[in-house]
């Protein structure tokens, strides 16, 4: 099964509301990111936060991490049209393999 | 700054015929190469990277392979095409070393085989 496991799958929100996004992942990481997607398009790099960080802030992006739960929230605040999308987290762990495992996404629509 | 280039955007080929995309880095040296493969609505699947010419780790048996045969070029091949081989292929890379920091992705090729 995938290593990193987003929650929900699907998400549906009015413009000014905040969205929260869940990566759940298996096993000890390096570094867990957050990336975008608009439809058809390639992956947009949002944030990085390591395994020794517990929160770390962009703009209206919140993100944390829980290494004892192995769990990891995406919070856009205020979100807008435009941040309709899928959202990915991905994992790097530490075995050598030079690669992140990413997650299935939530795709978030946002309702102007 | 550093750009990365696929083509084609689009392609629709026969089952059964053989398949080429290239990926390209521009204004970064030993770049770490990706190929991911993603169906309708999903998440990313690995296919093949490289952390130096001619040398390609696959990580799933597929009818695709891949070659490196210069320091920022990235082919994903296939002779035989399958239904199952559709998708959208993205390409991706990141600065050279433990291949773990952000990752780059260029704008993808979507492949209909029918």
């Amino acid at each position: 099964s995938q290593q990193g496991e987003e929650d929900p799958q699907a998400l549906s929100i009015q413009e000014g509301e905040n969205a929260t996004m869940n990566c759940s992942y298996k096993t000890s990481i390096n570094n867990l990111q957050w990336y975008r997607q608009n439809s058809g398009r390639g992956l947009v790099h949002l944030i990085l936060i390591r395994s020794n960080e517990r929160e770390k802030h962009s703009g209206r992006l919140r993100v944390t991490l829980d290494t004892s739960k192995k769990s990891s929230s995406l919070l856009i605040t205020a979100s807008r049209a435009a941040d309709t999308a899928s959202y990915f987290c991905a994992t790097a762990v530490d075995t050598g393999r030079r690669a992140l495992t990413f997650g299935s996404g939530t795709r978030l629509q946002v309702q102007p | 700054s550093q750009t990365i280039h696929q083509w084609p955007a689009t392609l629709v080929q026969p089952v059964g015929s053989p398949l080429s995309l290239e990926c390209t880095v521009e204004g970064t040296s030993n770049p770490n190469l990706y190929w991911y493969r993603q169906a309708a609505g999903r998440g990313l699947q690995l296919l093949f990277y490289s952390v130096g010419i001619g040398q390609i780790s696959s990580e799933v048996p597929q009818n695709l392979s891949a070659s490196r045969p210069q320091d920022r070029q990235f082919i994903l091949s296939s002779k035989k095409l399958l239904l199952s081989d559709s998708g959208f292929y993205l390409c991706a890379w990141t600065p050279g070393g433990q291949g773990q920091e952000t990752q780059y992705f260029g704008p993808g090729t979507r492949l209909l085989v029918l």
